[in-house]
């Protein structure tokens, strides 16, 4: 199995901050990386694909990097609307989602 | 617009079945698969398996064979996901998903949930 580290568990930043997630893998996954939003009570959200790809309708404010075994999702400048849980996901070989980083705003 | 509808709430005891339905509607039902991710209370997402709504092909994570079974009607654009052996820890929010065009796991399209509870 492929083991997925997602750091930090939790963060807090101040509205305009730039925050970085990671996502680190325990062998590559080459780029087969994608990351969600979840907010409380909702389904996840599709933010970024193929590790660097982003979905239609998400804001520019969010990108994803990386290939092998790091990657990272940024939010550029952190929005109140951005509260929620984040996961990234390995679709390399059996699919499995990251532990999931709690996102606070200060 | 693409919508996936699953069903109702179940309340189940240790030892039972549950069947949870995924009905979609706004694409063609044969041309993407169905995944199945659950969210026991408080905890992260956990991924389960896929089916191909093709030739109902299907790829279970290890931790569910066995006990899991996921099929298809395509008469009725419906995903099934039966869970047998229920105990305490099943207890969550099952959610069945659609990939985007390009990537079965790009899981672009959700339904709202269903909550299943198992409880003596």
């Amino acid at each position: 199995d492929i083991q997925m580290t997602q750091s930090p568990s939790s963060l807090s930043a101040s509205v305009g901050e730039r925050v970085t997630i990671t996502c680190r893998t325990s062998q590559s996954i080459k780029t087969f990386l994608n990351w969600y939003q979840q907010k409380p009570g909702q389904a996840p959200k599709l933010l970024i694909f193929a590790a660097s790809t982003l979905e239609t309708d998400v804001p520019s404010r969010f990108s994803g990097s990386g290939s092998g075994t790091d990657f990272a999702l940024t939010i550029s400048s952190l929005q109140p609307e951005d509260v929620a849980t984040y996961y990234c996901q390995q679709t390399y070989l059996f699919p499995a989602f990251g532990q999931g980083t709690k996102v606070e705003v200060k | 617009q693409v919508q996936l509808v699953q069903s109702e709430p179940e309340v189940k005891k240790p030892g039972a079945s549950v069947k949870v339905s995924c009905k979609t509607s706004g694409y063609t039902f044969t041309n993407f698969g169905i995944t199945w991710v659950r969210q026991a209370p408080g905890q992260g997402l956990e991924w389960m398996g896929w089916i191909s709504t093709y030739n109902g092909n299907t790829n279970y994570a290890q931790k569910f064979q066995g006990r899991v079974t996921m099929t298809t009607d395509t008469s009725t654009n419906t995903g099934y996901l039966d869970l047998r052996s229920l105990t305490a820890d099943d207890t969550a929010v099952y959610y069945c998903a659609k990939g985007r065009p390009g990537g079965e796991q790009w899981l672009q399209s959700w339904g709202q949930g269903t909550l299943v509870t198992v409880s003596s």
